[in-house]
């Protein structure tokens, strides 16, 4: 079964830091793999995706990751941390863009920015 | 502009209460998935659905079932509420081509 796991439940940066969101993800065949973004009280949004066309993957917001097979990991960078992006942060995987394909969720990473 | 609606933001029940929860699509997307979310869990998918007339139980259905009548509307029911049902529930439809959820604003419900 997948599995998404998301190092850190909460991390907080200095206004212009480097940003880094840790991902792992297990899965049986080659994922599909998402970030989204929630801001408080909204929905979910897409931030980027990886579908195997290329292993660095750049999204919106200046956000982007880095797909490692090897370490089945996807984390998500940002160099310069703005106050706008304190929000919520989810990983997800999926084994296929079919209909019949499910979407599982990480635990998520709240996105603290210091002043 | 795509859009998920939910149709309650906010609700309150009492414990053996039916409830309903609905959401409505106007993308024309074959995939709608219902979604909780609680602090330190994230998102847990409760059922999804393929096409109208069709589900799959996603990691945690028990204690609620779904509908999807027609193309647009996937709901989600709680056949009798109880106080770990406080929650709130993220309906999203995805985009065939590219893979994306579209979510709605969700719907936060307290069970007393």
């Amino acid at each position: 079964a997948q599995s998404v796991t998301q190092l850190g439940s909460h991390v907080s940066v200095s206004e212009g830091a480097l940003v880094l969101l840790r991902c792992n993800y297990s899965s049986s065949v080659p994922p599909y793999l998402f970030w989204y973004v929630q801001y408080p009280n909204q929905g979910l949004q897409l931030l980027l995706k990886y579908t195997s066309a290329a292993t660095l993957v750049k999204g919106i917001n200046g956000f982007e990751a880095e797909f490692k097979k090897s370490e089945t990991s996807f984390h998500l960078t940002k160099p310069s941390a703005h106050m706008s992006d304190a929000a919520e942060y989810f990983c997800a995987v999926s084994d296929g863009e079919t209909s019949y394909d499910k979407v599982i969720f990480g635990p998520g990473t709240s996105l603290s920015v210091i002043p | 502009d795509v859009k998920v609606t939910q149709s309650s933001r906010y609700l309150v029940k009492r414990t053996g209460e039916k409830v309903f929860l609905e959401c409505v699509q106007d993308m024309d997307h074959e995939n709608m998935f219902w979604y909780r979310q609680d602090p330190g869990l994230g998102l847990r998918l409760i059922y999804f659905s393929y096409d109208v007339k069709m589900k799959e139980k996603g990691d945690i259905p028990e204690g609620y079932s779904v509908s999807r009548e027609k193309k647009e509307r996937f709901s989600l029911i709680l056949e009798s509420a109880s106080t770990n049902q406080t929650s709130m529930y993220l309906c999203a439809s995805r985009d065939r081509n590219t893979g994306e959820l579209f979510f709605g604003e969700g719907s936060r419900l307290t069970v007393l």
